[in-house]
């Protein structure tokens, strides 16, 4: 089945310790994203990707790392330097061109800091 | 300052019955505006998406309806069912050529509650 597949679904790091969030999609979408999710708060854009090898930060990139070397494959990297980092984190993919920009969502991934 | 206002913030409604949330807007220019439910803990999914000229879409018992004049939106959820306890959060896309590379906007979401 075709969709963004995110991991792990929860995870626990200690502070000072960078951490990796995977994303995976097989819709062929061109752009991938980052958003963070708080309690009583809008999604925000971490960063986002438009095409392979390029990345543009969003409105909350600092203390976040991100790669686009596949076309499929979007990485996020937690490091230490992000103050607050528990929050859930959601990955997404659009097609860039030509239509709405339609996202679509994996299922998430939780991070606790402990 | 582009914002997006749902209400109310949250509703509680026994199964079977109907019921209407709202979006008001003040994003310019404006180029679509979503729906989406989220469910606890996974993420969102798309309902509906609305350009400027359309008025009404529906998805099953999902109907949306857009008036742009007065940036106002509503999702109308027809005889609901436990399944759709939910957030549902509404948002609005800003225009490719507008600088910003297709922002969105979202907002906070509009937690619903289907009782037996």
């Amino acid at each position: 089945d075709g969709g963004i597949t995110q991991s792990p679904k929860y995870l626990f790091r200690k502070e000072g310790q960078n951490v990796t969030l995977s994303c995976e999609q097989n819709l062929n979408h061109d752009a991938m994203y980052w958003y963070r999710q708080d309690p009583g708060q809008g999604l925000r854009l971490i960063y986002y990707s438009q095409i392979v090898n390029d990345f543009q930060k969003g409105d909350i990139a600092e203390g976040y790392s991100v790669s686009r070397e596949k076309k499929e494959s979007f990485p996020l990297t937690v490091t230490s330097a992000q103050k607050n980092p528990t929050a859930f984190y959601l990955c997404a993919s659009s097609m860039w061109r030509g239509n709405t920009g339609e996202l679509f969502f994996g299922e998430g991934s939780r991070l606790t800091v402990l | 300052k582009n914002q997006v206002e749902q209400s109310p913030q949250s509703l509680i409604i026994l199964e079977g019955k109907n019921c209407t949330l709202q979006c008001n807007y003040t994003v310019s220019p404006f180029s679509n505006l979503r729906w989406y439910k989220q469910d606890t803990g996974r993420g969102p999914v798309s309902l509906t998406i609305m350009t400027f000229s359309e008025n009404t879409k529906s998805n099953g018992r999902y109907t949306a309806t857009l008036d742009a004049d007065t940036k106002q939106s509503s999702l109308h959820i027809t005889a609901s069912q436990l399944s759709d306890s939910a957030s549902y959060i509404c948002v609005v896309s800003l225009p490719p050529w507008a600088g910003n590379n297709r922002k969105l906007i979202w907002g906070l979401g509009t937690s619903l509650a289907v009782n037996p």
